[in-house]
């Protein structure tokens, strides 16, 4: 399958600061990829949709404002957790879709576990 | 009715037995299934692509019956590395192909020897 990779995969940080993660899809191009978060034991839940070029969709409740998403290349992602505070902690993940299929599967990053204190 | 349905398990099995796992679906608009694998702590992995016919990848095979909206992952001679969270996964609300992926809960699945 596809390679995503994402950056850093572990963070700690002191509540107030922003933490930026970085997605990248290493051996395909993507418009599109998805920021998910999934808190211990739940299951994912799509954050936003990022599209290269665009504005990023976010979905019903995930502030815009405070996960910011830049997608300007087609093969990187960023979110910024601006003002994290401890009920930012989470383990967050990106995916890519890779077009080159009849089944535009997505492919997963490996994540980064934010920690804030 | 959740979009995406599991049973949460855990199926506790030992090494060799086969194993099913049933997952239904809401929006009969969807296009595209799949199963992913989760081990603990790390990022879902795609285990097959459901295609329509039904797929077989060596020991696992993927159904779809469309008109009860029911995807199924039959897993045979259970290995412990088959140890993991099973996740349903389908195409989302506008139901074409360029849609965002609904996330069953996942099941649990536990080989022993």
């Amino acid at each position: 399958g596809a390679v995503v990779s994402q950056h850093p995969s572990r963070v700690i940080c002191k509540s107030g600061t922003s933490v930026k993660i970085e997605c990248r899809s290493l051996d395909f191009q993507a418009t599109t990829m998805f920021w998910y978060r999934q808190f211990p034991k739940k299951s994912l839940m799509l954050m936003a949709t990022s599209n290269e070029g665009s504005k990023a969709t976010y979905e019903q409740g995930v502030e815009k404002d405070k996960f910011l998403i830049n997608h300007a290349s087609l093969t990187l992602s960023t979110l910024t957790v601006t003002s994290a505070h401890p009920e930012d902690s989470s383990f967050y993940i990106c995916s890519a879709r890779d077009m080159r299929g009849p089944y535009n599967e997505q492919f997963f990053g490996p994540g980064t576990r934010l920690t804030v204190l | 009715r959740k979009e995406v349905e599991q049973d949460p398990g855990p199926f506790n099995v030992p090494e060799g037995a086969t194993v099913a796992f049933n997952c239904t679906y809401s929006n009969s608009a969807s296009q595209s299934f799949f199963w992913y694998r989760q081990d603990c702590r790390k990022e879902p992995k795609l285990l097959m692509s459901v295609y329509s016919s039904g797929n077989e990848d060596g020991r696992f095979t993927a159904q779809l019956n469309r008109a009860s909206q029911y995807i199924s992952l039959l897993i045979r001679d259970s290995k412990l590395s088959d140890s993991a969270t099973y996740l349903c996964v389908v195409n989302g609300a506008d139901g074409g192909s360029q849609g965002n992926l609904i996330f069953g809960k996942g099941t649990k699945l536990s080989v022993k020897p």
